[in-house]
């Protein structure tokens, strides 16, 4: 089955500054990777995805980048602020067979103020 | 439009109880999964389901059972708990269109402990 890994576990940046978070995975079949931001106590909640036939997607301040030949995908997140202190998962899945979503480890940013 | 319900929201059991969490979506969505929460390990699949009527095992499935009766709901049975189903439980609900995946919604959680 499918095995997403998530680097780092914990990050943490000075406000204003950039946050890169990196996931890899390993069935080749996957074609949709979505970002899931995680507030302490809450559910996580979708904040950008993309799928395979695309390279890089941005919504604002945050961008997610896709390779689908090294099998890695990343989350980008600039001009950082407090509220973006969170957990964040990265997760893959295949629109056959087996559709629900597999999930990284999660990595907890921290935005210093 | 409620979304996904979870009831209840927090739950203590004892070593051999059994108890089924509840999970309800009003979207119509053909996809739900249940997810296990612990820390530093991300959300792991126990179960899920494509339709009514079918189910299948995730990663983690053992001491679990699941029926998929109607599209709205997808109970989650614990059999008899142990200290080790200690954790949070996600139920989670999805579409696709036009066979793509789209955004899974997830529930509110369920902070379960077993003593």
């Amino acid at each position: 089955g499918e095995n997403v890994e998530q680097h780092p576990s914990t990050l943490s940046v000075q406000e204003g500054d950039s946050a890169v978070i990196k996931c890899t995975y390993s069935d080749s079949a996957s074609n949709y990777f979505p970002w899931y931001k995680q507030e302490l106590g809450k559910r996580p909640q979708l904040i950008i995805d993309i799928r395979s036939n695309v390279g890089e997607k941005k919504d604002q301040r945050i961008a997610v980048t896709l390779n689908k030949t090294a099998k890695h995908f990343s989350l980008h997140i600039t001009e950082t602020q407090p509220e973006d202190s969170a957990v964040y998962f990265c997760a893959a899945s295949k629109n056959t067979g087996r559709r629900a979503l597999t999930f990284g480890s999660g990595t907890r940013l921290q935005v210093q103020p | 439009n409620a979304g996904v319900t979870q009831t209840p929201k927090f739950q203590v059991l004892k070593t051999g109880q059994s108890m089924t969490l509840q999970c309800a979506q009003d979207m119509n969505h053909e996809y739900m999964s249940w997810y296990r929460q612990d820390p530093g390990m991300g959300l792991r699949l126990i179960h899920y389901s494509v339709g009514a009527g079918i189910t299948d095992q995730g990663e983690v499935p053992n001491g679990y059972n699941v029926s998929r009766s109607t599209t709205e709901d997808f109970p989650l049975r614990l059999l008899s708990a142990a200290p080790s189903q200690t954790s949070v439980y996600f139920c989670a609900s999805s579409s696709a269109l036009g066979g793509l995946n789209t955004e899974a919604f997830f529930g509110q959680g369920t902070r379960l402990t077993v003593v």
